[in-house]
């Protein structure tokens, strides 16, 4: 049972560069979740998705893009690399409030640095 | 919007000993959840206890467990017996019940806890 997958662990980009994180879920949970974490701090969320086809803005959802098309994949995009996004990124997925269990699962989190 | 207030950036207990770590949020809504998160240097997002806040009585897993004051808003963790392996960063967190628009995980800043041997 694998969970949550994220990938790469670490990554170094170029400002300017643009990559793709990617996360998988694989326990048929319909919300998932990108969160970032910088030194110091609590986790901020970027982008979250309710179902394939439903996304939706968190607090800090500049410089990013997201996708849905399946229950399983929800991947965060950086399309233009800056500084300030040097930060450890979680995926989460859950199932909604009232159904089941409500807690997140997380991934294990993408350490990327932006130079 | 909904806020999570850890006060205590560090704190640290000798081991076999109990530490309280203090939570405290603030919200207009009469029902939601609430959450102690651990994160060992492994980086790792891991659930220590939950709290739903329709129930009176306090979460209890093992050697954690939570005060829950509702009408304070107050939600601590209590570890007891504290072990070498409980040293980590401590979350406390909130989230609300389905409302499209308003569902998230909100975090606290975090309580560092060290256990010293």
């Amino acid at each position: 049972n694998a969970g949550v997958t994220q990938t790469p662990k670490f990554r170094i980009l170029k400002i300017g560069q643009s990559m793709t994180l990617q996360c998988t879920q694989d326990m048929n949970h319909n919300y998932m979740y990108w969160y970032r974490q910088d030194p110091g701090m609590g986790l901020k969320l970027i982008y979250y998705s309710v179902g394939a086809g439903i996304t939706d803005k968190g607090e800090v959802p500049n410089g990013y893009n997201v996708s849905r098309s399946t229950t399983e994949d929800f991947p965060l995009r950086l399309e233009l690399a800056a500084p300030s996004q040097t930060s450890v990124y979680f995926c989460a997925s859950s199932y909604p409030p009232g159904q089941g269990y409500y807690g997140y699962t997380f991934g294990s989190g993408t350490r990327l640095t932006v130079v | 919007a909904q806020t999570v207030t850890q006060s205590q950036p560090e704190m640290s207990v000798q081991e076999a000993e109990t530490v309280t770590l203090s939570c405290t949020y603030d919200t207009s809504e009469s029902d939601y959840y609430l959450f102690w998160y651990k994160q060992p240097p492994s980086r790792q997002m891991i659930l220590v206890i939950r709290q739903e806040a329709y129930k009176q009585q306090n979460a209890t897993e093992n050697r954690f467990s939570v005060n829950f004051q509702k009408a304070a808003k107050s939600f601590s963790l209590k570890i007891s017996d504290s072990q070498l392996g409980d040293a980590a960063m401590y979350f406390c967190a909130y989230r609300s019940l389905p409302n499209f628009g308003n569902e998230k995980l909100t975090f606290g800043t975090g309580t560092r806890l060290t256990i010293i041997p």
